[in-house]
């Protein structure tokens, strides 16, 4: 079955702490992995999409990589506006739907 | 360039009744997808509609009906409404399904208290 698993659920950093947001899928014939930014009370906001392994994106403080099993967010010297939860997303090569991972909820602290 | 547009915003319904939300695309996509965020949760596809077809459904009873008109707005419908059916829905509309990965764009959302 199609799954997208994130990890952890929520984390908790200080302004300027490094870290990095798991997203695993199991999916046959990938077309694109996908991250996005939710606000609270607002839609998902595109940031990167992914086709290969090997691939890397970057975008000011947010770097996305991928592999065959899964993806990494990496956040440098994050800041307290880069507070929200972030969601993985895949797409199989023969469906149109996007599946989704459940997010995870980052805080940064001042 | 207008973005994905979501109405009404908030709505509180009891069980059993019925519920349409509207969805207009942005400047330029054919593609519309619905999706269910339940809190806390991911969001899930409940079906998507290109050129005015359904194009793909996920795992949602029959009562989840929507249409696509041929200026690719959309609208969702919920009949017999549950308890569970209480939710962020959320409209993202998006270029050609033909034409690769799909960016979706996505609007606020409509969320939905079932009482």
């Amino acid at each position: 079955e199609d799954q997208v698993t994130q990890s952890p659920e929520a984390l908790r950093l200080q302004e300027g702490e490094s870290s990095s947001l798991n997203c695993s899928y199991t999916v046959s014939g990938l077309r694109g992995l996908f991250w996005y930014r939710q606000d609270p009370g607002k839609g998902p906001e595109f940031l990167f999409t992914l086709y290969s392994a090997g691939e890397e994106k970057e975008k000011e403080r947010l770097k996305a990589t991928l592999t065959k099993k899964e993806s990494f967010l990496h956040i440098t010297a994050p800041k307290p506006e880069d507070s929200a939860t972030y969601l993985c997303a895949v797409q199989k090569s023969s469906a149109s739907k996007i599946i989704f991972g459940s997010g995870t909820r980052l805080s940064i602290r001042p | 360039e207008t973005g994905v547009t979501q109405s009404p915003t908030h709505l509180i319904k009891t069980r059993g009744q019925q519920v349409t939300l509207r969805c207009s695309s942005q400047s330029g996509h054919n593609t519309v997808s619905w999706y269910q965020q339940a809190l806390g949760q991911g969001p899930q596809f409940i079906f998507q509609y290109y050129r005015e077809e359904e194009n793909g459904r996920g795992n949602f009873p029959p009562r989840f009906s929507g249409l696509q008109f041929p200026n690719y707005s959309s609208e969702l419908n919920v009949n017999a409404l549950e308890l569970d059916d209480s939710a962020l829905y959320l409209c993202a509309s998006s270029l050609d399904v033909n034409s690769g990965a799909n960016v979706l764009t996505f609007g606020a959302g409509s969320r939905l208290t079932v009482l």
